[in-house]
């Protein structure tokens, strides 16, 4: 199945900046994928990266916070923007669809983000 | 609204036990069901991925079984090791055509030398 290389692994960054998650598959997939960790909790689906065109936002989260790009079926960035101490949390970048395993479901390592 | 619970939040066992570990879902509509590991500061793994259809799939020490029409799912680990020592995740897809899962609330493991 695919494999994602995230960037970065981890930061600490000030509120009201903005930082900028890269997911790069090493193979074309058909989906994409944003997802949020909070402490102590499970996965929350963020948004659907769709290739060419605006992602697919899930309820509560929009894309003037969460701008996404997915200019080719490879690659794919989560922006969190205006960060507060609320966003401290680990960002996944997740990939299906891959040729050679279609129902395979690959995550990157995360992105813990801390705001201070 | 699809909810996804995991049972126990928390297991320690020595090493060797056999242990199960418990899924349920609330909407039996599912395409398929996937059982996860996430490791400390890690990204998830996918251990074994049992289609709507199935009813069971095992890979090494491992079993997980589906029962939809119940909304459950069972994650069997046989002669556990320290080395299983991780969060267990199950996640449901709703649907073939969008490949989105809803995640459980994680089963956290620590398996004792």
């Amino acid at each position: 199945s695919a494999v994602i290389s995230q960037k970065p692994s981890r930061d600490i960054c000030q509120r009201g900046t903005s930082l900028t998650i890269q997911c790069q598959v090493d193979s074309q997939v058909t989906m994409m994928f944003w997802y949020r960790q909070q402490p102590g909790q499970s996965l929350t689906l963020i948004a659907t990266a769709n290739q060419g065109s605006e992602a697919t936002y899930e309820s509560g989260f929009v894309i003037d916070k969460f701008p996404i790009s997915r200019p080719n079926l490879t690659f794919s960035t989560l922006t969190v923007s205006n960060m507060s101490p609320e966003d401290s949390s680990i960002y996944l970048c997740s990939a299906s669809g891959d040729r050679s395993d279609p129902y395979g479901y690959t995550f990157g390592s995360g992105t813990r983000l801390t705001v201070v | 609204k699809q909810e996804v619970t995991q049972i126990p939040a928390a297991l320690s066992v020595p090493e060797g036990e056999n242990l199960v570990l418990n899924c349920s879902f609330t909407d039996s509509a599912i395409y398929n069901l996937q059982w996860f590991r996430q490791d400390p500061g890690k990204g998830l793994t996918s251990l074994l991925l049992i289609q709507s259809s199935q009813r069971e799939q095992t890979s090494g020490r491992l079993n997980a079984s589906l029962d939809k029409s119940s909304g459950r799912s069972t994650l069997y680990i046989a002669a556990s090791q320290p080395g299983d020592s991780a969060t267990y995740l199950c996640a449901v897809s709703l649907n073939s055509g969008t490949y989105k899962y809803i995640f459980g609330t994680g089963t956290r493991l620590k398996v004792l030398a």
